[in-house]
C-alpha cells in the first residue's frame, strides 16, 4: 500500500554543520508535502511545505527538495543549532485518495552535538 | 502567534470508561482534525471535520469514537468505552481550508493512558 518512509531513523550532526533528512514516498499521486518537527512532549510543528509542481522551496535556514522522478523528499537545515534537535517527520497529502488526510512518515531523530 | 490548545495534557482512565478530549482550534480555521500517535509509532489520521460534520475518517475511527463542535470554539473527541490499545498521544489540528496549500497546525496533544 501507499507509504511514506524515512531512510534513517537517527541522525547526529555537529553544531554549525548542515543537516539533511531524507524521506521516500511511494505514491506518485501525492501532490503536497510537509515537513514537521516534533520536540519531546509536543505536537508536530510546521516547518516547510512544497507542492508537487515545485522542485525546491526555501525558508529560514531550511530548504525542501522534491525529486518526483525517484519519489524522494529531503529537508536541509543550514547551520544546525542545538534547538534543532527533535524528531522530523515528512507527511504527504493526496496519497490515500483523500484530499485532506496527511500520511506521516516514521520520523528521523536529529541530534545536534556540541 | 495563534495556536491550537488542548486539554487536558494528560488523562488517565480505566478500561471501559468514557473520555472526552478537548481542543480549541485556531479561531479563523475551518477544518479540524484529530490524529493520534502510539508511543514510538507514526502519527495516524483519525478524522477530519468541516461545517459541523465529519468529512473523512480512518479505519481507526470506529463506532467508539465521536467528534463534536459544541460551540463556536471547542472541538472534542469522545471515546465511549476505552480500550487498552487506545492509549496514545492524541493531537488536535486545524487548518484554514485552502486545499491547495493546506498547512495543518497541531496542538501539544493529550496523553491518554488506559489502565
Amino acid at each position: 500500500g501507499e507509504s511514506v518512509g524515512l531512510h534513517l531513523p537517527t541522525l547526529s550532526v555537529q553544531e554549525g554543520d548542515n543537516s539533511i533528512i531524507n524521506c521516500a514516498y511511494s505514491n506518485s499521486a501525492s501532490d503536497y508535502f510537509i515537513w514537521y518537527k516534533q520536540e519531546s512532549g509536543k505536537g508536530p510543528q510546521f516547518i516547510i511545505d512544497i507542492r508537487s509542481n515545485m522542485d525546491k522551496r526555501q525558508g529560514q535556514r531550511v530548504t525542501v527538495l522534491l525529486n518526483k522522478t525517484v519519489k524522494h523528499l529531503s529537508l536541509q537545515i543550514a547551520a544546525t543549532q542545538p534547538g534543532d534537535s527533535a524528531v522530523y517527520f515528512c507527511a504527504e497529502k493526496g496519497s490515500s485518495g483523500s484530499a485532506r488526510q496527511l500520511t506521516f512518515g516514521s520520523g528521523t531523530q536529529l541530534t545536534v552535538l556540541p | 502567534e495563534p495556536e491550537v490548545t488542548q486539554t487536558p495534557s494528560h488523562q488517565v482512565t480505566q478500561m471501559g470508561q468514557e473520555v472526552i478530549l478537548r481542543c480549541v482550534p485556531i479561531s479563523n480555521h475551518l477544518y479540524f482534525y484529530w490524529y493520534r500517535q502510539i508511543l514510538g509509532q507514526k502519527v495516524e489520521f483519525l478524522v477530519s471535520f468541516y461545517n459541523n460534520e465529519i468529512s473523512e475518517k480512518s479505519e481507526i475511527f470506529d463506532d467508539q469514537f465521536s467528534v463534536e463542535r459544541p460551540d463556536g470554539s471547542n472541538f472534542t473527541l469522545k471515546i465511549r468505552s476505552t480500550k487498552l490499545e487506545d492509549s496514545a498521544m492524541y493531537f488536535c489540528a486545524s487548518s484554514d481550508g485552502v486545499i491547495t496549500n493546506e498547512k495543518l497546525f497541531f496542538g501539544s496533544g493529550t496523553q491518554l493512558s488506559v489502565l
